[in-house]
């Protein structure tokens, strides 16, 4: 069983401070590392996928960093706003099989 | 474009019923993927099927459920008997193939409910 862990569960900011998350995954037969973002009541929607150490991925004040040798990779989030309240998933894709592997997310919450 | 469907959104039934979740994905894609959510064990993988062919099944809990890919666009997940233990969120997503850098598109997701 692939141990795929995120940090913190829960964070709580005020809009406009900034932040960042953690995914930790096993740092052998890496293939790939998706970042979703899952907000109540809807379905997961892709943001990032990372194949290579030393990615570097940003989509709007949204940017996400890989290291493969360790095992980890970073969500930043720059200038939070309230519609960023969301669930931030990641998942790991091991060199052998197709599977994606999810952690079980942090639940940020932006208060106005 | 639609994206993925499924259906029903909410499904409440009573123990030992049957139970069948339906789900169709986007057109063109390839690779159906079918996911469980509880808070227990987060976002698991049940089954998922590359060009109508189930690929690997490991995740599917027991006996009492199966899933289908009659053709290549529609899936279904059935729970036969169901049981209370299986009140969850299902989930499925489909992608263009089976390469891992393709993401995975999430359908709206079935609550079910076993009383």
């Amino acid at each position: 069983i692939l141990n795929v862990e995120q940090s913190p569960q829960s964070l709580h900011v005020q809009e406009g401070d900034s932040t960042n998350f953690t995914c930790s995954f096993p740092s052998s037969n890496f293939y790939a590392l998706h970042w979703y973002r899952w907000e109540t009541a809807k379905s997961p929607e892709a943001l990032f996928v990372m194949t290579l150490n030393g990615d570097e991925k940003k989509k709007g004040r949204i940017s996400a960093t890989l290291n493969t040798k360790e095992g980890y990779s970073y969500l930043y989030i720059k200038g939070s706003q309230p519609e960023d309240s969301a669930t931030y998933l990641c998942a790991f894709r091991e060199g052998s099989n197709y599977k994606l592997t999810f952690g079980k997310g942090t639940l940020l919450t932006v208060n106005p | 474009d639609a994206g993925v469907i499924q259906s029903p959104r909410h499904e409440v039934t009573e123990m030992g019923q049957e139970v069948t979740l339906r789900c169709k994905l986007i057109s063109g894609h390839n690779s159906l993927f079918w996911y469980r959510q509880t808070m227990m064990r987060g976002l698991e993988l049940l089954i998922y099927f590359n060009n109508n062919v189930p690929i690997d099944d490991s995740g599917m809990p027991e006996d009492r459920f199966s899933a289908k890919m009659p053709n290549a666009s529609f899936s279904t997940l059935k729970i036969q008997p169901s049981e209370p233990r299986d009140s969850a969120v299902y989930f499925c997503a489909s992608s263009a193939n089976l390469q891992g850098t393709e993401t995975q598109y999430f359908g709206p997701g079935t609550r079910l409910l076993v009383l």
